[in-house]
């Protein structure tokens, strides 16, 4: 069964660069109708996609944020990264990886959720 | 502001139907599968529903959903005090090139 674990710092300062990493066990992340998201849910707030990649290294990032986010993947580790340049304090937010199965469109395996909170 | 819009809230006594709808546009709901999504507080968001009216393996067939035309709905049969929580419909934007969530409903049982 596929398991999906965020890591990275929970505080980062403004201006900074937040990093995340996503580590995926009980399977591969090169094989397979999959690709891999992320998503984040500011406090009080709904959930918002952040961009996608898949195996292949081929991105889509949602727009508004697309000029800061990078997403990579290293499948050496089975992992895939996020990457969000000059944060502010309203990048504060529970940061989740997700995969989708493009046999059953949705993401259906998440992450647990990692806090990241801008502030200096 | 999300391209997805749903009812802020919705509310039914354990036993009672409750329907969570999803408003959408011919780039999102209209031409891209729809997915549905259970969000119960400390814990990760759980698919329920994928291409508009298929549940995963394990989600019970108390969850339902449609769609028509540019609007999506999720329906709750049998309502659970653990039923409680945020429930979000989601799609593919073809003009935003990216996903996108609803607005979110939160679903209370009196």
């Amino acid at each position: 069964q596929v398991q999906l674990q965020e890591s990275g710092p929970g505080l980062v300062k403004p201006s900074q660069t937040l990093s995340l990493t996503c580590t995926v066990s009980g399977g591969s992340i090169s094989s397979g109708p999959y690709h891999w998201s992320w998503i984040r849910q500011p406090v009080g707030k709904g959930l918002e996609w952040i961009g996608r990649i898949y195996p292949s290294g081929s991105t889509n990032y949602n727009p508004s944020l697309e000029s800061r986010v990078t997403i990579s993947v290293d499948t050496s580790k089975n992992q895939f990264s996020l990457k969000l340049s000059s944060v502010t304090a309203a990048d504060t937010a529970v940061y989740y990886c997700a995969r989708t199965d493009r046999r059953l469109p949705g993401l259906d395996v998440w992450g647990q959720g990692t806090t990241v909170t801008v502030s200096s | 502001q999300s391209v997805l819009t749903q009812a802020p809230s919705a509310s039914g006594t354990p036993g009672q139907r409750v329907t969570i709808s999803c408003s959408g546009s011919s780039s999102n709901i209209a031409s891209n599968p729809v997915s549905w999504y259970q969000h119960l507080p400390g814990t990760a968001p759980k698919l329920l529903i994928y291409d508009y009216n298929s549940r995963p393996s394990g989600v019970p067939d108390r969850f339902s959903g449609s769609k028509s035309a540019t609007s999506a709905s999720l329906a709750i049969s049998g309502l659970q005090s653990g039923d409680e929580g945020d429930y979000y419909c989601a799609a593919w934007d073809d003009n935003l090139n990216g996903f996108v969530f609803g607005t979110g409903t939160k679903v209370t049982v009196l």
